[in-house]
């Protein structure tokens, strides 16, 4: 079956410092890749995706690539802001299987 | 432009007692969610609907009943409430398979 696999956390960073966050993914056949963010209190919304291999979704200032010989989607920010500081979730889903498979999440905080 | 809407926010329940949990989504999507999210876990799959009057189980079904009587609304029941449901339950609504889910803001439910 699918699954995603994150970094453990939580990770704490200093304001501007460059970020990355490691997923890894097995899955079969070929599947869409996203990023996920929750802020404090909120819902799930949608930060990048990406839907083929050697594709790389953008967003707000982060990036990450679908490397599928890799099998990875790690997302990376070059200068994070205070206001990054949330919940970030790698998630996978395919043709075979409308559901999304995530990870467990991370905790990012950042300080001023 | 509200997206996915979930009634209540906030709820303290009794064990025993019993309640519905409401997801209303104005977007047209075919397939809708719920979702439980607890500490260290993640989120994990309670029950999904691929369209309008269809259901199906999904990592953590029991306990739990939904219904999808109109393609808009996806209800989520509680028939006898125990401790172990307290949780932060979260719905989503897609377009179609491989497509990103749209999430509520969530309903933060106690059971004493």
């Amino acid at each position: 079956g699918n699954s995603v696999t994150q970094m453990e956390g939580p990770v704490t960073l200093s304001e501007e410092a460059f970020l990355t966050i490691n997923c890894t993914y097995t899955a079969t056949g070929y599947p869409s890749l996203f990023w996920y963010v929750q802020y404090p209190g909120e819902g799930l919304q949608l930060l990048l995706k990406a839907t083929k291999a050697d594709d790389k979704g953008s967003n707000k200032g982060f990036e990450a690539t679908y490397r599928k010989e890799t099998t990875s989607f790690h997302l990376e920010k070059g200068s994070v802001q205070v206001s990054d500081s949330a919940v970030y979730f790698c998630a996978l889903s395919d043709w075979t299987n409308s559901k999304l498979t995530f990870g467990k999440g991370i905790t990012l905080s950042v300080r001023p | 432009n509200a997206g996915v809407t979930q009634t209540p926010k906030f709820r303290v329940l009794k064990t025993g007692q019993s309640m519905t949990l409401l997801c209303a989504q104005d977007m047209n999507h075919e397939y809708m969610y719920w979702y439980r999210q607890d500490p260290g876990m993640g989120l994990r799959l309670i029950h999904y609907s691929v369209g309008e009057g269809t259901t199906a189980k999904g990592e953590v079904p029991d306990g739990y009943n939904v219904s999808r009587l109109k393609k808009q609304n996806f209800l989520l029941g509680l028939e006898s409430a125990a401790p172990s449901q307290t949780s932060v339950y979260f719905c989503a609504s897609q377009d179609r398979g491989n497509q990103p889910q749209h999430f509520g803001d969530g309903t933060r439910l106690s059971i004493l």
